[in-house]
């Protein structure tokens, strides 16, 4: 069974452009969560979705990001028209279930430079 | 507010001695409470899971309490070795909305040989 799979690992992209970062959550898990890190920081939550359906983005930014985790195919969070604060990791995980009731499986990250 | 706080200042221990890590949380009523463990340029790896009705964890040299009068979680390795030396994040249930899952912003662990 592979696990959590981000891509690309890295992604650089000048100001102005879009950047797609995709995630393969683990067979069987329903539940994908998308985070963001900061150099020296914490994960910083963004959204929580479920198969079609979002349920929580109340981290993300209200303009220039949205995602999405379609009935198949891998989760997508899209960063539309970016800048150099969009610099950071952007980590996904996910769970067979919703919340902390059971462990979350993490990816290794997509870092995203933007120049 | 909503906070989940932990040791902003980075643990520097002896190799086998005992790293005692602290999460406090504000405003959230957690049933369950998790920590993982995060080395540089990767993502996050789970190592325990604990119950609001369970006070103790253990697993091989990892010890986990959960005191929800306090509002806190104690994380225990004993017989500590450099290879321990990584970020420890604890996360539990943000209960707003469909549970999420939401991180203390991690301590950093130093084990010196």
């Amino acid at each position: 069974n592979a696990g959590v799979m981000q891509n690309p690992r890295h992604l650089v992209r000048r100001r102005g452009q879009e950047a797609r970062l995709r995630c393969s959550p683990m067979k069987g898990h329903s539940h994908v969560y998308w985070y963001r890190q900061l150099p020296e920081e914490g994960l910083k939550f963004m959204v929580y979705l479920q198969k079609e359906n979002i349920i929580d983005e109340s981290g993300m930014p209200k303009e220039r990001f949205s995602a999405e985790f379609p009935k198949e195919g891998p989760s997508i969070l899209r960063i539309q028209q970016v800048v150099r604060g969009d610099s950071a990791a952007y980590f996904c995980a996910s769970s067979p279930r919703r919340g902390a009731r059971t462990e979350a499986f993490f990816g290794q990250g997509t870092r995203l430079t933007v120049v | 507010s909503q906070k989940i706080e932990q040791n902003s200042e980075a643990l520097n221990i002896q190799e086998g001695k005992t790293a005692t890590l602290t999460c406090n949380y504000t405003n959230y009523s957690p049933a369950y409470l998790q920590w993982y463990r995060q080395d540089p340029g990767r993502g996050p790896v789970f190592l325990l899971l604990i119950r609001e009705n369970e006070k103790e964890k253990r697993k091989e040299r990892l010890k986990v309490t959960f005191d929800t009068t306090l509002k806190q979680s104690l994380f225990h390795i004993t017989a500590s070795q450099p290879a321990d030396s990584a970020t420890y994040l604890c996360a539990l249930e943000g209960t707003e909305y469909g549970n999420k899952l939401v991180f203390g912003a991690g301590t950093i662990l130093r084990v010196k040989s």
